[in-house]
Parts: structure tokens; C-alpha cells; sequence
């Protein structure tokens, strides 16, 4: 079934140490998002691609950053995670005239 | 006031009950969309409207564009419909707006 993948779906990290999170898709999508949600908050929109092109939210800190190699594949890297910074981040796409399709989400835990 | 918004916060019903949950929204959208998420869980599209009704399952959409608002029902409900339920309006380039949600219990 075409869907949208990320893994991990749990990911712990080491405060301060790097971590990647991915994200896949087999819709041939054009729009990817990363979304972080807080316990019991709505999903906030870090950035997002439209095609190559990337649109970053005035209120993303800097420590987050995004990769989209191809069609296919997005990145989320957290370069120094801190202790804020622990959440579900959501993945999803859309195209014109398509819903959305998100992710199952990874969870990350900062020790 | 934010700019979806969503009733009632809370719902707590008895299995088999209609369930109705409510968002109005006082931005100008492409389209609105219904989803729900599972605790701890990632988040599923239910709906994506932009006119009219829709239907899947159990599971009712419908909108009113002009008076800026959408309802989604349930019909027979089950505790596996516990959940919440999420309003958002798609802006722009499907850029989402979100509601505040609607925490769903179904009791047995």
C-alpha cells in the first residue's frame, strides 16, 4: 500500500547528540512536512518542501534542520537535542488536490 | 480566538451512541480536514472536504462553506472510536491549521 514511513518509531538520544529522524513515501507526493506535537497540543509545523523548494517557519529554532535527497525521502536533524525538544514528530505529505497522508510519527526521548 | 475551533473539548458517550463533533473556522481555506490520532499514536486522515458531505463507514463529514463551519458524526459508535478527533484547515500550499482537538471516550 502506498503510504507515508518514518522511522524510528521510538527513538531515544543523549542530550546534546545529534539525532536523525526519516521519513519515506510512496505517494510520489510533491509537499512534505515536519510537524513536532507536545503532549496534548496540536501539531506545529516546522518546515516544509514543496518539491525542492524549502519553507521554513519563522519560529523553528535553528537546531532543527531538514534534508530532501529526492521525492521519496525527507530528514528531520536535531544538532544538539535538548530536553524541550522531546515529542512525537509527524511526517506527512500532500499534493494538489490530495489529502493529507501522515505518518505513524517517531517518539523522541532525550536522557 | 484562534482561528479553528472545536466542540465540545471533551465527549464521553455510551457505546452505540451518535457522536457529533464541531469546528468552525474564521480563515479562508482550500479545504478542511478530519483527522484522528490515537493516544500516543500517529495521526490518521479521516476527511478532506471542500464542499458538501462525505461519507465512510460510520464515519459522516460535512461542511458548510458559507457559514464556515463542519461537523463529524459517528453513527453506532464503539470504545475503538475513542480517540481524538482533530479539525484543520488547509491554507495556501495545504499548509494546516489545526483545531484543538476533541477527546473522544466511548464507554462499553
Amino acid at each position: 500500500d502506498a503510504m507515508v514511513i518514518q522511522n524510528p518509531r521510538y527513538q531515544v538520544t543523549q542530550f546534546g547528540k545529534p539525532v536523525t529522524l526519516s521519513c519515506s513515501q510512496t505517494l510520489n507526493h510533491n509537499v512534505m512536512y515536519w510537524y513536532q506535537q507536545k503532549s496534548s497540543q496540536a501539531p506545529k509545523l516546522l518546515f516544509h518542501y514543496y518539491d525542492k523548494d524549502f519553507n521554513n517557519e519563522a519560529d523553528t529554532p535553528d537546531n532543527f534542520q531538514s534534508r530532501r535527497p529526492n521525492t521519496s525521502f525527507c530528514f528531520l536533524d536535531i544538532r544538539s537535542p535538548g530536553l524541550g525538544d522531546a515529542a512525537m514528530y509527524l511526517c506527512a505529505t500532500s499534493s494538489t488536490g490530495y489529502g493529507y497522508t501522515f505518518g505513524s510519527g517517531t517518539r523522541l526521548t532525550v536522557v | 480566538k484562534n482561528e479553528v475551533e472545536q466542540s465540545p473539548q471533551n465527549l464521553t458517550a455510551q457505546e452505540g451512541e451518535f457522536i457529533t463533533i464541531n469546528c468552525s473556522y474564521s480563515v479562508g481555506i482550500s479545504a478542511l480536514h478530519w483527522l484522528q490520532q490515537h493516544p500516543g499514536g500517529g495521526i490518521v486522515s479521516l476527511f478532506m472536504l471542500s464542499s458538501g458531505k462525505k461519507k465512510h463507514g460510520r464515519l459522516i463529514a460535512t461542511i458548510n462553506i458559507q457559514e464556515k463551519h463542519s461537523s463529524l458524526h459517528i453513527t453506532a459508535s464503539h470504545p475503538r472510536d475513542s480517540a481524538v478527533y482533530i479539525c484543520a484547515a488547509a491554507q495556501g500550499a495545504q499548509k494546516l491549521v489545526f483545531g484543538q482537538g476533541t477527546r473522544l471516550t466511548i464507554n462499553p
